[in-house]
């Protein structure tokens, strides 16, 4: 099936610092890569969308000059979290999904999650 | 805008059943997923509507109707390892797009 890792898995940094977080597709191109971020308790609120090779499209209320999107390869996608502030502090996750023409089911439009990074900004 | 409801808490107890009930108002629908998402963990997928009606894959099935901007997810002898949170997801049509609900925090008891 196709996997999809994130590294690292956890991160502590001082207020101020910049955060580099990876989401690699192991098995499978993927076209498109997602960001999300879940607070405690609460569901998952999609960041951006990143296709590979050109700028992410941000969702409305996300600072892209804060959350910067790198999307260099088919298989891999970076977010930096610059400048991070305690606020900052979330569980980032990413999902990858591979384009129409050679996904198993085309209509499916399925994303495969990576197991997420826990930022934790002091 | 996309709008996706869901209850924030349930409990039942083992070998019960419980039904997780989403109601969505979003445009361009294209098919409505579930996940499991166990604390501090990704996401795992569970099932996918697109057509109305019941699609059944072992202990749980997934119920949709289009018309009525609803769904509900059906959980049937409930097991302890089912406690986690249930989200449900819809598809936008010509989009890549995901648009989660608030997610439904599932408690078991023995």
């Amino acid at each position: 099936g196709a996997v999809v890792s994130q590294h690292p898995s956890w991160v502590i940094c001082k207020s101020g610092t910049s955060v580099k977080i990876e989401c690699r597709s192991l098995d499978f191109q993927a076209t498109t890569m997602f960001w999300y971020r879940q607070f405690p308790k609460q569901s998952l609120m999609l960041m951006a969308t990143s296709n590979e090779g050109s700028k992410a499209t941000y969702e409305q209320g996300v600072e892209k000059d804060k959350f910067l999107i790198n999307h260099a390869s088919l298989t891999l996608s970076t977010l930096t979290v610059t400048s991070a502030h305690p606020e900052d502090s979330s569980f980032y996750i990413c999902s990858a999904r591979t384009s129409p023409e050679v996904a198993e089911v085309p209509q499916y439009n399925e994303q495969f999650f990576g197991p997420g990074t826990r930022l934790t900004v002091l | 805008g996309q709008n996706i409801d869901q209850p924030t808490e349930m409990t039942a107890t083992e070998g019960a059943i419980v039904q997780i009930n989403c109601t969505y108002q979003t445009s361009g629908f294209n098919g409505l997923f579930w996940y499991q998402q166990h604390a501090g963990e990704a996401p795992t997928f569970l099932s996918y509507n697109v057509l109305d009606g019941l699609e059944e894959k072992g202990r749980f099935s997934s119920f949709l109707s289009r018309s009525k901007g609803y769904s509900y997810l059906l959980l049937k002898e409930l097991q302890m390892k089912d406690s986690a949170s249930y989200l449900c997801a819809v598809s936008l049509y010509n989009t890549d797009k995901l648009i989660f609900g608030t997610g439904t925090r599932l408690q078991v008891f023995p």
